[in-house]
């Protein structure tokens, strides 16, 4: 799994676009970069992943640099419910057997503001 | 996606004894993981257990203190051994979409050694 770098914390006004920051200089060329959130008391939530292309769908964008070393995903409005830790990952490329799970860093605690 | 059911949600325990949690899915999947998460902190991988072999732990757990077992591919139970107050974390089943390329969680269980 490549290394990933994300603050510690981070505000944000509700109705704004949360933007989350990842670095993830040593990522491969095969690794995908993933997004999960974890609401207080519950199990990881996929927000979404992509690889080189930037993504969408219903509950964020993910826009990846093009040398691939860093990606930010983006809430475009945020509401009080987005408040969780996020945490992006870059684990290898599945290759059945073995331990594939994913490594969770510390990630970015978002507090979104009223 | 998979649904997850974890049972117990919570548990309040003594020292010494043993814990088994259940995690029943609602699809058939290969890759069920099991994680640990220590109050505060972030996620740990336990053991990644395949239903037929033997399940596969990561540096620092041990099958006598995490007994697994996989005996369908809906099923799996987590038994935490010999229970003592550095056990009382979260533990959290997950399973691997191969279609979608993702992982989905449980809701956890909160487990408090006194």
């Amino acid at each position: 799994d490549a290394k990933t770098t994300q603050p510690t914390s981070m505000d944000c006004a509700e109705g704004r676009a949360a933007n989350l920051p990842c670095n993830h200089s040593t990522i491969s060329g095969n690794e995908y970069v993933y997004w999960y959130r974890q609401i207080h008391s519950q199990g990881p939530q996929y927000i979404i992943h992509g690889l080189k292309n930037n993504e969408t769908n219903e509950m964020a964008s993910l826009i990846i640099t093009e040398d691939r070393k860093s990606s930010t995903l983006i809430l475009p409005h945020a509401t009080l419910r987005d408040t969780a830790v996020y945490y992006c990952i870059a684990p290898g490329p599945y290759s059945g057997g073995g331990a594939d799970g994913l490594t969770f860093g510390k990630g970015t605690h978002l507090i979104i503001q009223p | 996606s998979a649904v997850i059911s974890q049972k117990p949600s919570r548990d309040i325990c003594q020292r010494g004894t043993s814990l088994t949690i259940q995690c029943q899915v609602d699809s058939q999947v290969t890759m069920m993981f099991w994680y640990r998460q220590q109050p505060g902190q972030s996620l740990t991988l336990i053991a990644t257990a395949n239903q037929g072999s033997e399940a596969t732990y990561e540096s620092g757990f041990v099958i006598d203190k995490f007994p697994i077992s996989r005996p369908n591919l809906t099923f799996s139970t987590l038994t935490v051994s010999n229970m003592s107050p550095e056990d009382s974390s979260i533990y959290l089943c997950s399973v691997r979409d191969e279609v979608l390329e993702k992982l989905f969680f449980g809701s956890g269980t909160q487990l408090s050694v006194l």
